[in-house]
């Protein structure tokens, strides 16, 4: 089966630019995370979608991040304007259930974003 | 807030030896413990994971550990090879909010 898709894989843009990341998930996974990994941390959640819901973003910037995933399929995650700090790696994952049960996180690549 | 800690943050062993990655972690409600490896430029991929209802549990290789009482876990690598140099990341799943809680990492190193 195919893999969780990501694109662009990499980004360079100047602060206070925007910039805007794309998900495709595993067909049929009902759950979708996107995670922001700093270079030598682990990953943060920043939100999580079931369906076209938003489950958890208590992580998420709002002031200048957002997450929407239309139709329950793909995502998008935006960022506008971009700060220095955001230069990260940023993840999306997808499982197969709901919240709840303990199911396998399948990641994509990620997009590596540089902010100048 | 919870955490999961995990050490150390680099590890070099030489090929055909062991090695051993360590976590603990802080929420006592934790029931499910994955590990993952990433390697460069690759997302992260579940290798081996534990529920709290089991102490130890081995695939061919990998060998995971837990103890509840004293929250931690650990992975065990025996016969280590050069395809096993990557970042190893140990989580724990919170059921109270349906999160897993990541550790920092740990880079492992295969020496040949």
């Amino acid at each position: 089966e195919a893999g969780v898709a990501q694109s662009p894989r990499y980004k360079i843009i100047e602060k206070r630019q925007s910039v805007a990341f794309w998900c495709n998930p595993i067909s049929g996974h009902a759950t979708l995370y996107w995670y922001q990994q700093i270079l030598g941390q682990g990953p943060k959640l920043l939100i999580q979608f079931q369906n076209n819901g938003v489950v958890d973003d208590s992580q998420l910037p709002k002031d200048r991040f957002s997450a929407e995933r239309l139709k329950g399929v793909d995502s998008t995650l935006k960022i506008q304007p971009a700060k220095l700090e955001d230069s990260a790696v940023y993840l999306c994952a997808s499982s197969s259930t709901g919240t709840g049960v303990y199911n396998e996180q399948f990641f994509g690549p990620g997009t590596r974003l540089t902010v100048l | 807030g919870e955490n999961v800690e995990q050490h150390p943050s680099t590890l070099s062993v030489q090929e055909g030896d062991s090695a051993v990655i360590k976590c603990t972690y802080s929420d006592s409600a934790s029931n499910y413990f994955p590990w993952y490896k990433q390697e460069l430029g690759k997302g992260p991929q579940l290798i081996i994971d534990i529920r709290s209802n089991v102490g130890e549990k081995k695939d061919q290789r990998i060998a995971v550990t837990l103890n509840k009482t004293a929250k931690h876990f650990s992975l065990h690598i025996t016969e280590t090879q050069p395809e096993d140099s990557a970042v190893y990341f140990c989580a724990a799943y919170m059921d109270s909010n349906y999160q897993l809680i990541w550790g920092a990492g740990t880079k492992l190193i295969i020496k040949p």
